[in-house]
């Protein structure tokens, strides 16, 4: 069975300052792991997604997340936060074969101040 | 390209009665999920189509909840009769293949008071 935790369900940042959103995973198979970021009343939208080739992966806006497996950790990371990026992320594992579905983490609320 | 579509976005409805919600999947892709959302959580999987068929609704309450999704294309989730716990967004999400990469619509936000 898979599994994702996000350690802290809400984070605050100041505007320019470093973000960092933790996810650890379980995965009794090769994973795939996907950040998604959800704005509100809005569905989810993909940030960036780790497919078994670099281990560093770069997403939209800015953000970027590595794969570390002796660490089973997957956190996301922007150098400067911007007020825009005040939203709900969540972190999400799959199994790299067959019909897999998609697990999720149970969210991070990003907050940014000015 | 369209998105995924749902409706309705909104439905207040009070306990005991049935709701539907509607979703379109963005055209050619096989693969469509529905999620609830419950306000604090993340998206649990309650029923993943592959075309026609049932991949997986391990987690789909089937005294009070059915989905189909006919020829392939649009489906439906339906919960008779509703409870005070099915308060929740209710999301559809479709994709080509199976490695996970999902594209949600905007959701359907019930209430049942």
């Amino acid at each position: 069975a898979q599994s994702v935790t996000q350690l802290g369900s809400h984070v605050s940042v100041s505007e320019g300052a470093l973000v960092l959103l933790r996810c650890n995973y379980s995965s009794s198979v090769p994973p795939y792991l996907f950040w998604y970021v959800q704005y509100p009343n809005q569905g989810l939208q993909l940030l960036l997604k780790y497919t078994s080739a670099a281990t560093l992966v770069k997403g939209i806006n800015g953000f970027e997340a590595e794969f570390k497996k002796s660490e089973t950790s997957f956190h996301l990371t922007k150098p400067s936060a911007h007020m825009s990026d005040a939203a709900e992320y969540f972190c999400a594992v799959s199994e790299a074969s067959g019909y897999s579905t998609l697990t999720f983490g149970k969210g991070t609320m990003l907050l940014v101040s000015p | 390209e369209a998105g995924v579509a749902q409706s309705p976005r909104y439905k207040i409805i009070e306990k005991r009665q049935s709701v539907a919600f509607w979703c379109n999947p963005i055209s050619g892709h096989a693969t469509l999920y529905w999620y609830q959302q419950i306000l604090g959580q993340g998206p649990k999987l309650l029923i993943q189509f592959q075309n026609n068929g049932v991949v997986d609704d391990s987690q789909l309450p089937k005294d009070r909840f059915s989905a189909e999704r006919l020829k392939g294309v649009d489906s439906t989730l339906k919960i008779q009769p509703a409870k005070l716990e099915d308060s929740a967004v209710y999301l559809c999400a479709s994709s080509l293949g199976t490695t996970g990469e999902l594209f949600f619509g905007e959701g359907s936000r019930l209430t049942v008071l």
